[in-house]
C-alpha cells in the first residue's frame, strides 16, 4: 500500500524558513516522480514542485523559485521542501504526492501539512 | 507557462442529472490531463488521467473526452456523493497547472 506521510508543518513568521519531509513507502521509487502541491485556504490546487526520484532532475513553480529548495534521500525515501524567505501568501496546506510510474498523473497523495506564515 | 481555464466555476445540480464540466488549455498538452475530485477537508482523488482513461476503482458514471485543447468531465448520472469540488490539471509540460476548480452543489 502506497503511503505519503508528511511533516513539518507550522506557524512561522514571514521571511522565515521551515522544511517540509515526506516519508514515502509502498511502491518501487526508481521510475517515479514525486511532487508538492499545496492549497491556500478556501482556493484551488496549485503545483509548485517536482523531482525524478531516479536521476533527480527538478522543476519549480515561479512562485516558488529561488525561494523553494526539492531534494530526496534514496536510501530514507524520502522528500523534503526547504522553504526559505516566507511570506503570508504561502500559507496552505501542502501535499506530498507521487506520480504514476507509466501513467504520470498524480496518483496518490499525502494528508497534508499546515504551513501558516504570519507575524 | 500552460494556462488551464475551467468553467464554470460553480454548478448547481440534482441528484441524477448530467453533469459537464470543460476545461480549456492555452495550449496542445497532448492529452496529459487528468481531473481530480475533492471534498471538504479530504485529500484531491484523480478520477480520469491522459484525459479519458478511468483510474481503478472510480465510478463507471465519470467519464472524460477531449477535443483539440478543451476537455471534458462528464457524470451521467450525479449522486449524492458526488458533491464536491473538481479540479482539471495539465502534466505535458513543467510548471504544472490546474483548473481553478468547478464546485458541484446540490440545486
Amino acid at each position: 500500500e502506497v503511503q505519503l506521510v508528511e511533516s513539518g508543518g507550522g506557524l512561522v513568521q514571514p521571511g522565515r524558513s521551515l522544511r517540509l519531509s515526506c516519508a514515502a513507502s509502498g511502491f518501487g521509487f526508481e521510475t517515479n516522480v514525486m511532487h508538492w502541491v499545496r492549497q491556500a485556504p478556501g482556493k484551488g490546487l496549485e503545483w509548485i514542485s517536482g523531482i525524478s526520484w531516479n536521476i533527480g532532475e527538478i522543476a519549480y513553480a515561479d512562485s516558488v523559485k529561488g525561494r523553494f529548495t526539492l531534494s530526496r534521500d534514496k536510501v530514507r525515501n524520502s522528500l523534503y521542501l526547504e522553504m526559505n524567505s516566507l511570506r503570508v501568501d504561502d500559507t496552505a496546506v501542502y501535499y506530498c504526492a507521487k506520480s504514476g510510474s507509466s501513467t504520470w498523473h498524480l496518483d496518490s497523495w499525502g494528508q497534508g501539512t499546515l504551513v501558516t506564515v504570519s507575524s | 507557462d500552460i494556462q488551464m481555464t475551467q468553467s464554470p466555476s460553480t454548478l448547481s445540480a440534482s441528484v441524477g442529472d448530467r453533469v459537464t464540466i470543460t476545461c480549456r488549455a492555452s495550449r496542445n498538452i497532448n492529452s496529459w490531463l487528468a481531473w481530480y475530485q475533492q471534498k471538504p477537508g479530504k485529500v484531491p482523488n484523480v478520477l480520469i488521467y491522459q484525459a479519458s482513461t478511468l483510474e481503478s476503482g472510480v465510478p463507471s458514471r465519470f467519464s472524460g473526452s477531449e477535443s483539440g485543447t478543451e476537455f471534458t468531465l462528464t457524470i451521467s448520472s450525479l449522486q449524492s456523493d458526488d458533491f464536491a469540488t473538481y479540479y482539471c490539471q495539465q502534466y505535458d509540460t513543467y510548471p504544472w497547472t490546474f483548473g481553478q476548480g468547478t464546485k458541484v452543489e446540490i440545486k
